[in-house]
C-alpha cells in the first residue's frame, strides 16, 4: 500500500522569505501524481500544484514550486516570497495513475505552516 | 450554485444518536468520496463510490454508513455516534480525467 509522509508537523518563515515542507512517500507503481493542497483557517482544501510522475521537469505555479526527486521518493513544496495569506495546513498527496485504483487520492498527515509579519 | 455542497457545516449530536451528512454535487463527476481529518493523521478515507450504486470502504469504514442512489449525491450516515468520531468530514468528487479533488467546505462533527 501507498503512504504519504510529512515529517515535520509545524514549519514556520518570515513573510517574504522562502520555506521548503518536506514529503516523501512510498510506491512500488512508475505511474502516478502527487499534490500538494493548501488548507487555510476557513477549512477549504485548495489544490496548490501537481506533478505527473512521467514528467521530468518540476512543476510551477508562482510563487510555489516542487522538487520531485523519484529515485528517492521525495517531493517538496518551495514557497517563495511567502506572504500572510500562505498561513495554513500543507498536505502532501498521492494517487496511482491505474484505472482500478478508484482514483482514490492519500494523503500525508499535514505540516502547518505559519507566517510572521 | 454550481460544486460540490456539504451539510451541516456544523452539528453536535448525542452518543448513540443516528446522524446523516449530506453531499450533493453538479458535476456529474463519476467518483465521490466521504474523507475524516483529525490532527496528525490528515485525512483517512471513509468510503468511495465508482457510480450511482457501487460503493466500497475505505481506510477507516467501521460505524459509517454510505449510499448512492443518484450520481449527485453521497451521504454519509453514522449508524449510532461514538466520541471517536468527532471529527471533520470532508466529501469530495473526481472526475475519471481529472487529477486532483474538488472538495467540499467541510462538515465539523461533535460527539457528546
Amino acid at each position: 500500500a501507498q503512504t504519504v509522509t510529512q515529517s515535520q508537523p509545524e514549519m514556520s518563515v518570515q513573510e517574504a522569505e522562502t520555506v521548503t515542507l518536506s514529503c516523501t512517500y512510498d510506491t512500488s507503481e512508475s505511474d502516478y501524481y502527487l499534490f500538494w493542497y493548501k488548507q487555510p483557517p476557513s477549512r477549504q482544501m485548495i489544490l496548490v500544484i501537481r506533478q505527473e510522475a512521467y514528467k521530468q521537469q518540476n512543476a510551477t505555479e508562482n510563487r510555489f514550486s516542487v522538487n520531485f526527486q523519484k529515485a528517492a521518493k521525495s517531493f517538496s513544496l518551495k514557497i517563495s516570497d511567502s506572504q500572510l495569506g500562505d498561513a495554513a495546513m500543507y498536505f502532501c498527496a498521492y494517487r496511482s495513475g491505474k484505472k482500478t485504483s478508484y482514483d482514490k487520492v492519500i494523503f500525508g498527515p499535514g505540516t502547518s505552516l505559519s507566517v510572521i509579519p | 450554485d454550481a460544486g460540490i455542497t456539504q451539510s451541516p457545516r456544523y452539528k453536535i449530536t448525542e452518543t448513540g444518536r443516528q446522524v446523516t451528512l449530506m453531499c450533493h454535487q453538479t458535476w456529474s463527476h463519476s467518483y465521490m468520496f466521504w474523507y475524516r481529518q483529525d490532527l496528525g493523521h490528515g485525512l483517512r478515507l471513509i468510503y468511495y463510490s465508482a457510480a450511482a450504486d457501487i460503493t466500497d470502504k475505505g481506510e477507516v469504514p467501521d460505524g459509517y454508513v454510505v449510499s448512492r442512489s443518484k450520481t449527485e449525491n453521497f451521504p454519509l450516515t453514522l449508524e449510532s455516534a461514538t466520541r471517536s468520531q468527532t471529527s471533520v468530514y470532508f466529501c469530495a468528487s473526481s472526475d475519471v480525467r481529472s487529477y486532483g479533488y474538488t472538495f467540499g467546505s467541510g462538515t465539523r462533527l461533535t460527539v457528546v
